[in-house]
């Protein structure tokens, strides 16, 4: 199972907003609604911020918000913040009953 | 406050083995379905496992890399996941995550394994 593409990189400058996209296959994201994404401060334990698509889990803030359309998920966070710098990653339910990741893309906050 | 801590990682030679433990803490392990998460030194997250509850089959399901050579178990009474890792290889070097749920909801703060002759 090929992981999942995401950019690299992305940047913005606080207040910004920045979208980061996840596409996978019919295999992977398009075919189901089970895409999850996480933050991850490196030396940290990565952070679930959406699961099932768009939901998000308590205490984590509506500035992440996430959908799907085909093969391709997206994250947005709006209104950026110092502290929103960090490595973040989707991941995917897939038809062999396994999870798998995107290569991760690095947000730097100007 | 739902806690978990890994412990058991370390040095081991290619073709080694070694066993991963994960207490869990907070909650009702026997109702959780469970996974371990790795993440190579300089690379991204990726998944390695997940074991259902034992009320759902308790059954496993592996990242193609580690299937034949990793097993994911259980025990419930003492709120512990194991990984037990056999034929290791030097490509499985990396910080091993523990999570609840197979997708991540909750992760513990990691442990190094290193594959190295």
């Amino acid at each position: 199972q090929s992981a999942l593409t995401q950019p690299a990189s992305v940047s913005g400058s606080p207040g910004q907003s920045i979208t980061i996209s996840c596409t996978g296959t019919s295999s992977d994201v398009g075919g189901y609604n089970y895409v999850s994404w996480y933050q991850h401060h490196p030396g940290k334990a990565p952070k679930l911020l959406i699961y099932n698509v768009s939901n998000r889990p308590s205490g984590v803030s509506n500035r992440f918000s996430a959908s799907k359309s085909g093969n391709t998920a997206s994250l947005t966070i709006s209104g950026l913040q110092a502290e929103d710098e960090a490595d973040y990653y989707c991941s995917s339910h897939t038809t062999r009953n396994t999870w798998v990741f995107g290569g991760g893309t690095k947000l730097t906050v100007l | 406050e739902v806690q978990l801590a890994e412990s058991g990682g370390g040095l081991a030679k290619p073709g080694g083995s070694l066993r991963l433990s994960c207490v869990a803490s907070g909650f009702t392990i026997s109702d959780a379905w469970m996974s371990w998460v790795r993440q190579a030194p300089g690379k991204g997250l990726e998944w390695v496992g997940r074991i259902k509850s034992k009320t759902d089959g308790g059954t496993t399901d592996y990242a193609a890399p580690v299937k034949g050579r990793f097993i994911i178990s259980r025990d419930d009474s003492k709120s512990t996941l194991y990984l037990q890792m056999n034929s290791l290889k030097t490509e499985d070097t990396g910080v091993y995550y523990c999570a609840t749920a197979d997708y991540g909801y909750d992760w513990g703060q990691g442990t190094l394994v290193t594959v190295s002759s």
